[in-house]
């Protein structure tokens, strides 16, 4: 079957546009996570959602950045008024429960000028 | 907080040869996994093994397997046979899962060169 698709597969940005990342995980998978891995760094945990409930943002790494999944499949994650430090790849990945395998989308490479 | 510390920024094999990739982690949850995933070049990330903390036996997926030492919070990844097709980033990550949703906390990988 599928896997997990992101897109935009690049996107690029002004300073200070609002740009909307989406994630089409696999049918099914209830667990949802987003990651953002910058230029020559490992993935960092940004928010995670069971179905719809999102139930660890901790990771956003300031209110600029917002994420939903409505209908708990596809989910989004929106970012306002976009900064330089932005600049990275954001992950997503679905699993069909905590303890189970994470599968990866290719990512969505976020360049903001 | 949970840490994974790849000291190897790259390695290099030969072809057919075996190597061995370094991971520690520091945690002090007791129900834990551990991973490695790869991720070639402008491709998806995928899972190569892991390791449930609280099985003494090391995972094997064919050619990869792992040495885990918990007293020594050691996961070291060793390919054998290498081929081209395992040139990639190799990142080791761990997973708490006693009371948190189980995100992934990723090292900051090795990047893995194989010399035919």
């Amino acid at each position: 079957g599928a896997g997990v698709s992101q897109s935009p597969r690049y996107k690029v940005a002004k300073r200070g546009q609002d740009v909307a990342l989406r994630c089409d995980p696999i049918s099914g998978h209830v667990s949802l996570f987003w990651y953002q891995q910058a230029l020559g760094q490992g993935p960092e945990f940004l928010t995670y959602f069971q179905n719809e409930a999102q139930l660890d943002k901790s990771g956003l790494p300031s209110d600029r950045f917002f994420a939903e999944r409505p209908e708990g499949s596809v989910s989004t994650l929106k970012i306002q008024r976009t900064q330089q430090e932005d600049s990275a790849v954001y992950l997503c990945a679905s699993s069909q429960g905590v303890r189970l395998e994470q599968f990866f989308g290719p990512g969505t490479r976020l360049t903001v000028l | 907080a949970q840490t994974v510390t790849q000291s190897q920024p790259e390695m290099s094999v030969q072809e057919a040869e075996t190597v061995t990739l370094s991971c520690t982690y520091d945690t002090s949850e007791s129900d834990y996994y551990l991973f490695w995933y790869k991720q070639p070049p402008s491709r998806q990330m995928i899972l190569v093994i892991r390791q449930e903390a609280y099985k003494q036996q090391n995972a094997t997926e064919n050619r990869f397997s792992v040495n885990f030492q918990k007293a020594a919070k050691s996961f070291s990844l060793k390919i054998s046979d290498s081929q081209l097709g395992d040139a990639a980033m190799y990142f080791c990550a761990s997973s708490n899962y006693g009371g948190s949703q189980g995100n992934l906390i990723f090292g900051k990988g090795t990047k893995l060169s194989v010399k035919p």
